[in-house]
């Protein structure tokens, strides 16, 4: 059975870096697609980018200058990194498999405030 | 980038009935389309892909169709465990999704 599961910190300080882990089980991530996905407040829903299973990213062009996944194949683990954070980007991020997303991690809130 | 316009934003329906949610494309997605069901605090589930596709353990209630620009989720015979957020996801393009629908039990 696939699953993900996201690390980190909950709470980060704007014009910081938010810095999220996913791991995951059973499946490897050198097959697939892995990306992240954030739902903000009111329930807005956005996908911010993927890492292939190539190692090749793709970004969501509004975040572009901004963000970078990166991976860990000798762990099994793929990485989000959000470089000057503010208030807008507090949410809850999750990681999915998949252009669609048919396996998803359980979610992590991250809280942009000083 | 693609925008997707999901109607309607809220749902009231009784037990045993028919729903439709409907999503919209800005433009030709040809059947790139996902739908999905999340219930509070949890992360979404996938129901349908490839805009008619079921996934693997849906219950067969739940139906996609359309094409083009014109999308629908059908739930029949509506359950008490159907009460979710459903929402539409394009994968055509990068991927963008509609605002969700709140379904809810009359």
């Amino acid at each position: 059975e696939v699953q993900l599961q996201e690390s980190g910190p909950g709470l980060v300080k704007p014009s910081q870096s938010l810095s999220l882990t996913c791991s995951v089980t059973g499946y490897s991530i050198t097959s697939n697609y892995w990306g992240w996905i954030r739902k903000f407040p009111g329930n807005k829903m956005e996908w911010m980018g993927y890492i292939s299973y190539s190692g090749s990213t793709s970004y969501n062009p509004s975040l572009k200058s901004r963000i970078s996944i990166t991976r860990d194949t000798s762990k099994n683990q793929f990485f989000l990194q959000l470089n000057s954070v503010t208030t807008e980007d507090t949410a809850t991020y999750y990681c999915a498999s998949g252009h669609y997303f048919d396996y998803w991690g359980q979610g992590v809130m991250v809280t942009v405030s000083s | 980038d693609i925008q997707m316009t999901q109607s309607p934003a809220s749902l009231s329906a009784s037990l045993g009935e028919t729903v439709t949610i409907e999503c919209r494309a800005s433009e030709d997605i040809y059947n790139g389309l996902a739908w999905y069901q999340q219930k509070p605090g949890k992360s979404p589930q996938l129901l349908i892909y490839n805009a008619n596709s079921l996934h693997t353990g849906v219950p067969s209630r739940f139906s996609g169709s359309g094409s083009g620009t014109q999308y629908s989720l059908k739930i029949n015979s509506l359950q008490s465990e159907d009460v979710a957020s459903y929402f539409c996801q394009q994968y055509y393009n990068y991927p963008t999704f509609g605002g969700g629908t709140k379904l809810e039990l009359k």
